[in-house]
């Protein structure tokens, strides 16, 4: 089955204790990205990649880190989480063909709380 | 920059009535446009897309949405509405044209409430 695979699904952790959110897809997708959803303000992406070793900054990136080594996995570093990244974040992958617009697919979120 | 705008959070709809959910955008160039669903505890799901032909779409569940250039809106749309539709609503833009341009911009998102 296709999917968008994030682990956990939920966390309380307190200031300061690094923490990563895991990605992974089994779609062959070459792009990844990274959103937070608040409510109030939709879904920010945070990251996104366009392939192995090339990602780039979206909109609300600060605090944040993340790295592409391999085509499924996109993980999402918070180096010294504040309780301001308390937040549902969102993986989701898609092909990238020049030209065409591909649907994005979600995982399932990750809730974090930072005390 | 671009941006997109759901002026309304919340619709609410009786179940057979039809439904409307509003979406209107900003680029500087030429828009992908896309809506997505997203049930609780769930991601969001795809639900239709807009780049390039006819400006009427139709998508997944029976759903379809109106490409207007000259209003810059992308309304999603349903004849019918069920109680099963009742979600969370998101419009998403992403300018082909012009630099970041695989960054994908979501609105706010509408909850669409329909009644029994």
């Amino acid at each position: 089955e296709a999917q968008v695979t994030q682990n956990p699904r939920y966390l309380i952790t307190v200031t300061g204790k690094k923490l990563t959110v895991t990605c992974s897809q089994n779609m062959n997708h070459e792009y990844m990205s990274w959103y937070r959803q608040d409510p109030g303000l939709g879904l920010r992406q945070i990251y996104y990649s366009m392939n192995v070793e090339v990602t780039d900054k979206g909109d609300v990136p600060e605090g944040y880190k993340v790295s592409r080594k391999e085509k499924r996995n996109f993980p999402l570093i918070l180096e010294s989480p504040s309780p301001n990244q308390t937040s549902l974040y969102f993986c989701a992958s898609s092909q990238t063909q020049q030209g065409t617009g591909q649907p994005q697919h979600f995982g399932d979120g990750t809730r974090l709380s930072i005390l | 920059a671009q941006s997109v705008a759901q002026p309304e959070d919340q619709v609410n709809v009786a179940e057979g009535n039809p439904l409307t959910v509003k979406c209107t955008y900003s680029v500087s160039g030429n828009p992908y446009l896309f809506w997505y669903v997203q049930y609780p505890n769930r991601g969001l799901q795809f639900l239709l897309k807009y780049i390039t032909g006819d400006n009427l779409v139709k998508g997944s569940y029976g759903f379809e949405a109106e490409f207007n250039k000259s209003q810059t809106s992308f309304h999603l749309k349903k004849p019918s509405a069920l109680v099963s539709d009742s979600a969370l609503y998101f419009c998403a833009v992403r300018d082909i044209s012009g630099a970041g341009s695989y960054q994908l911009t979501f609105g706010k998102g509408t909850k669409l409430s329909v009644i029994p």
